[in-house]
């Protein structure tokens, strides 16, 4: 249980272009989804929280019109990168919290980015 | 404001022999805790939990922690560690006011055999 789905998996665009990625939680209804931002050899930095219907909570200095997040359901959120450029380059993970604060976040694989 | 520290950030061992990955946490109110295991190129995959029920708690794949109150501790062991387990390990900590994870640096783990 708790599988979590993300795509795709990697993704090699042209700077200037948009990049969208979904993150869909397959046998449970998400209350909240999170995405991150991983560099190499260091650990996950939480890029925005969404709730279902609501507007993303982004972290202090994440870009909301470069990274826009939609949760239009219970059961996917999605990560658009906006006008992509080298340096938006990384590893993106999302996660889906079913239930409360103290409930576990599962995981999706990751989508490499590469924006060349 | 809570934090964890992961005190060792590479760990290596032999194939058979123990592990220990170490974790320390600061909180103001009762944490939750958790360990995560990331293979390259993977997403964060839950080992186990601890959420203020028993202070040893057994996860997958043989690993468990015990949560120390008075050491602010929660540690994570495997009796006898396979070459399957080397990966990169997260000691997270829930933010419950708020609503994200703290995580640590991480400790990668290399298994010689």
């Amino acid at each position: 249980g708790a599988v979590v789905s993300q795509h795709p998996s990697w993704v090699i665009c042209k700077s200037g272009t948009s990049v969208k990625i979904e993150c869909r939680s397959l046998d449970f209804q998400a209350t909240t989804m999170f995405w991150y931002r991983q560099f190499p050899k260091q650990s996950l930095m939480l890029m925005a929280t969404s709730n279902e219907g609501s507007k993303a909570t982004y972290e202090q200095g994440v870009e909301k019109d470069k990274f826009l997040i939609n949760h239009a359901s219970l059961t996917l959120s999605t990560l658009t990168v906006t006008s992509a450029h080298p340096e938006d380059s990384s590893f993106y993970i999302c996660s889906a919290r079913e239930g409360g604060l103290n409930q576990p976040q599962h995981f999706g694989d990751g989508t490499r980015l590469s924006i060349l | 404001a809570q934090s964890v520290t992961q005190l060792d950030s590479h760990v290596s061992v032999s194939e058979g022999t123990p592990v220990l990955l170490r974790c320390n946490y600061s909180s103001s109110y009762s944490p939750s805790l958790f360990w995560y295991v990331q293979h390259p190129n993977k997403g964060l995959q839950l080992l186990l939990k601890y959420t203020s029920a028993a202070t040893l708690v057994k996860g997958i794949n043989g690993f468990e922690a015990e949560f120390k109150k008075s050491e602010t501790s929660f540690h994570l062991t495997k009796p006898s560690a396979h070459m399957s387990d080397a990966a990169e390990y997260f000691c997270v900590v829930s933010d419950l006011g708020y609503n994200k994870l703290i995580f640590g640096a991480g400790t990668r783990l290399a298994v010689h055999p």
